[in-house]
């Protein structure tokens, strides 16, 4: 069956410091790999995906780039913000488990002024 | 409306007695999801309803769950006889197809 593996957390950072969350998966075919957000008393939102193998999402600075060779989906932000503190999903969509998401455990990012 | 509306918010219950949550998804939204998110826990898929297909139930975790959705529309998941490990946030998600799921705030579940 499908699995993802995040790193362990919780992440504390400094703002402006480099972020890399990593995200490695296990599926068979082609699956569709995206990250979620879940800020403080808020739902899951979709932060950025990817569809194919090399395909790089990104969104409010976030990117992530789709490698089939490692099947890894790593989180990176070159300088994050206060604002950025929440949690962190991977999740993957697709090869033996078409239709629903099969989620990570999640990464608590703190960030501190 | 403008998004997923899960209800109530927030739910305290007594050990074995019945509890229901309710999930209003985006209209015209054809496949919709139930999850769930244990303390220190990743999300755990429940069950998804896609149009009129059979559901996949394959993650409902023991014959006391259970969920409908009617006319396509709202869905009710059902949990008999709550136990204390049932504590979770339950969270439903909808999506026009099988892709770009936008989540509701979900249900806090407290069984005491």
């Amino acid at each position: 069956g499908n699995s993802v593996t995040q790193m362990e957390g919780p992440v504390t950072l400094s703002e402006e410091a480099f972020l890399t969350i990593n995200c490695t998966y296990t599926a068979t075919g082609y699956p569709s790999l995206f990250w979620y957000v879940q800020y403080p008393g808020e739902g899951l939102q979709l932060l950025l995906k990817a569809t194919k193998a090399d395909d790089k999402g990104s969104n409010k600075g976030f990117e992530a780039t789709y490698r089939k060779e490692t099947t890894s989906f790593h989180l990176e932000k070159g300088s994050v913000q206060v604002s950025d503190s929440a949690v962190y999903f991977c999740a993957l969509r697709g090869g033996t488990s078409y239709g629903k998401l099969t989620f990570g455990q999640g990464t608590i990012l703190t960030v501190h002024p | 409306g403008a998004g997923v509306s899960q209800s109530p918010s927030n739910k305290v219950t007594e050990k074995g007695k019945d509890v229901e949550l309710r999930c209003d998804p985006i209209s015209g939204h054809t496949a919709l999801y139930w999850y769930r998110q244990s303390l220190g826990q990743g999300l755990e898929f429940l069950i998804y309803f896609q149009g009129n297909s059979a559901p996949d139930k394959s993650g409902l975790p023991s014959d006391r769950f259970s969920a409908e959705r009617t006319g396509g529309s709202v869905s009710t998941l059902t949990i008999q006889r709550t136990q204390q490990e049932d504590s979770a946030v339950y969270l439903c998600a909808s999506s026009p197809q099988d892709y770009g799921y936008t989540f509701g705030s979900g249900t806090r579940l407290t069984v005491v």
